[in-house]
């Protein structure tokens, strides 16, 4: 129990371009979906925090307008890079609580983001 | 000072050996204490999540926390090649997770 997917697994775009990254929980129903991203030999930055039906919560420093995270349902988070730079180039992660349990958080496989 | 402090390692140990990992926080108010294990350019998996002083066992697994020092331990036992990976402490205030920066676990067989 308690999977996360996420798609694509890894993309490449060039700059400027738009991508959409999705977050699936398969087996539970997440009432919050959390965004990471990780850059090499570095910890999980949490980027936003999202509920179910309601805006995201940003974290300090992250743009909410290049990154754009819509949680329409209680299985599935999107998060859309907007006119992605280089700098954007990141692993990407997201993660999900299950609404029914504890405080456990279930992380996704991750993307990774290659901006060229 | 970072909220999380975690030795980044690399820590290499023989096939079998016991293992030590630890991290060391200083917001008294984290209520939920997790390690997670994580391989290369794949998410993090849970392996053990406390949220009381006291030991945690779960199989080769036992998690270790300290309130009071403010100190938290994972051990493991028999430690394999595939333990290999890096493994991050994570502390959990309301639903927000802080991470340590993870410790890159290396087991030779």
């Amino acid at each position: 129990g308690a999977v996360v997917s996420q798609h694509p697994s890894w993309v490449i775009c060039k700059s400027g371009t738009s991508v959409k990254i999705e977050c699936r929980s398969l087996d539970f129903q997440a009432t919050t979906m959390f965004w990471y991203r990780q850059f090499p030999k570095q910890s999980l930055m949490l980027m936003a925090t999202s509920n179910e039906g309601s805006k995201a919560t940003y974290e300090q420093g992250v743009e909410k307008d290049k990154f754009l995270i819509n949680h329409a349902s209680l299985t599935l988070s999107t998060l859309t890079v907007t006119s992605a730079h280089p700098e954007d180039s990141s692993f990407y992660i997201c993660s999900a609580r299950d609404g029914q349990g504890g405080n456990e958080q279930f992380f996704g496989p991750g993307t990774r983001l290659t901006v060229l | 000072q970072k909220e999380v402090e975690q030795d980044p390692g690399p820590l290499s140990v023989p096939e079998g050996a016991i293992v030590s990992l630890n991290c060391t926080y200083s917001n008294s108010a984290f209520q939920y204490f997790m390690w997670y294990r994580q391989y290369s350019r794949k998410g993090p998996e849970l392996l053990m999540y406390t949220y009381s002083s006291g030991n945690k066992e779960d199989g080769r697994f036992t998690a270790q926390v300290d309130k009071s020092s403010k100190y938290i331990s994972l051990f493991i036992r028999d430690s394999q090649p595939s333990d290999s990976a890096t493994y991050l402490c994570a502390m959990s205030l309301f639903q927000k997770l802080v991470f340590g920066t993870g410790t890159r676990l290396l087991v030779s067989p």
